[in-house]
């Protein structure tokens, strides 16, 4: 595997499921994140991490709780979503936390709630 | 808090023929730029970026970009665009000032979708 990876592609749950997202970066870099990219909406920037600590959570519902165990590995895992929740979720990695680092990203999993 | 607009959601064109997508930033503080791609199905590739220096930047694919500061813009421009050159265009910037609230937080716009025509 190259690049950055994310699993699964797709994922369909209802609102009271758990289910969890995987990103994998193999890259060796530094810094990973999550956006949310919905239709019609820039791309939003939910949480940051740099050397496996948190360093930027956007205001982001509790229902989504992200989890950094290392550099290559971030998870999101969702509870309770709700329908507005519906979107492409990309993962990015870069080799430092600093804006003049290139974002590598993942190819997204596109999330629908019913 | 900075903020990017592109001017245009959707710009068609023929294939061979030149084209423009304009972004436009606003800004407290110095900044840095760049264009990203993303295919259908796909996630976002880096075209090219600003950082300092030269405000003509060149990237992949055959794209520029040139970074005016004054009118706070960094359009993306191809000379001669390919069927292959459809796609959603993202401008985004990121704050170059270490320590600053949005430092390495990118601020990405609305996105322009190309299409380009037979």
């Amino acid at each position: 595997e190259t690049g950055v990876t994310q699993t699964p592609r797709h994922l369909v749950m209802g609102m009271t499921n758990k289910k969890s997202l995987k990103c994998e970066q193999h890259l060796g870099h530094n810094a990973m994140y999550w956006y949310k990219q919905s239709a019609k909406k820039p791309l939003e920037l939910m949480f940051v991490y740099n050397f496996k600590e948190q360093t930027e959570n956007n205001s982001v519902p509790s229902r989504f709780s992200p989890e950094c165990p290392n550099s290559s590995h971030l998870f999101l895992h969702l509870h309770t979503l709700q329908p507005e929740d519906s979107a492409l979720y990309l993962c990015a990695s870069s080799q430092g936390g600093g804006g003049r680092y290139e974002q590598y990203f993942g190819p997204g999993t596109r999330l629908t709630v019913t | 808090a900075q903020s990017v607009t592109q001017l245009d959601s959707q710009v068609p064109v023929f294939e061979e023929a030149p084209v423009e997508l304009r972004c436009n930033y606003s800004s407290s503080v110095s900044v840095y730029l760049f264009w990203y791609v993303q295919y259908p199905n796909q996630g976002l590739q880096l075209l090219l970026k600003y950082l300092s220096g030269s405000t003509l930047v060149k990237g992949i694919n055959g794209f520029e970009a040139e970074f005016n500061k004054s009118q706070t813009s960094f359009h993306l421009r191809k000379p001669s665009v390919h069927i292959s050159d459809t796609a959603e265009y993202f401008c985004a910037v990121s704050d170059s000032n270490a320590g600053g609230t949005s430092y390495g937080k990118l601020t990405f716009g609305q996105g322009t979708i190309l299409t380009v025509h037979p």
